[in-house]
């Protein structure tokens, strides 16, 4: 089956700008999270999606917002870019909220803002 | 506030030798606890789960156990090989799921 597909794969934006980026999970998997990862600060949590609502959202300034439709595709968007968000956004899906079987991560974008 | 620590930023070990990895963890009322593999430029891949009410699981040479009462997992490879070297993350899961910050293993030949 297919795995977690983002979109895309590498970007390049300029301070100030925003940014969509794109996450179609696993068919049947109904819980989408985003993390972003830097050298720095490693896998931070941002925020997770079930079925179409946020459940739980990291320690992000409201820049960072997300949504996730019918069809459990999710998109995150940062607005007002700044140098530090450069970072590899990674979503992961899995079938519940609380997956006993794991998630599986796509193999990310990589943003950087220059 | 919450933490979760991988003992070593990197390990080194050799060939056919048993890597122990560390993931400590405070202020934490984990259901779950996992271990993700990375490898640069890719997203970590699940290696295994355990439940807060289980001491041991296994999966081919890898090896987790979970102490709760120390709040603390321990991770082995054994038979290790170079193409486990890789980054090794533990990830506790409550609500949503935090991950340490890895330990980079390095299997030398």
């Amino acid at each position: 089956k297919a795995g977690v597909t983002q979109t895309p794969r590498y970007l390049i934006k300029t301070r100030g700008q925003q940014v969509t980026l794109s996450c179609s999970p696993i068919s049947g998997h109904r819980s989408v999270s985003w993390y972003q990862q830097t050298p720095g600060q490693g896998l931070q949590f941002l925020f997770e999606y079930f079925s179409e609502t946020q459940r739980n959202k990291g320690n992000f300034p409201g820049r960072f917002s997300g949504r996730q439709f019918s069809n459990s595709r999710s998109e995150m968007n940062v607005s007002t870019l700044e140098l530090g968000d450069s970072a590899l956004y990674l979503c992961a899906s899995s079938l519940d909220t609380v997956s006993s079987y794991g998630y599986t991560f796509g193999s990310g974008t990589r943003l950087t803002v220059v | 506030s919450q933490k979760i620590e991988q003992n070593s930023e990197a390990l080194n070990i050799q060939e056919g030798k048993t890597a122990t990895l560390t993931c400590n963890y405070t202020n934490y009322s984990p259901a779950y606890l996992q271990w993700y593999r990375q490898d640069p430029g890719r997203g970590p891949v699940f290696l295994l789960l355990i439940r807060e009410n289980e001491k041991e699981k296994r999966k081919e040479r890898l090896k987790v156990t979970f102490d709760t009462t120390l709040k603390q997992s321990l991770f082995h490879i054994t038979a290790s090989q170079p193409a486990d070297s890789a980054t090794y993350l533990c990830a506790l899961e409550n609500n949503d799921m935090r991950f340490g910050a890895g330990t980079r293993l390095t299997v030398k030949p």
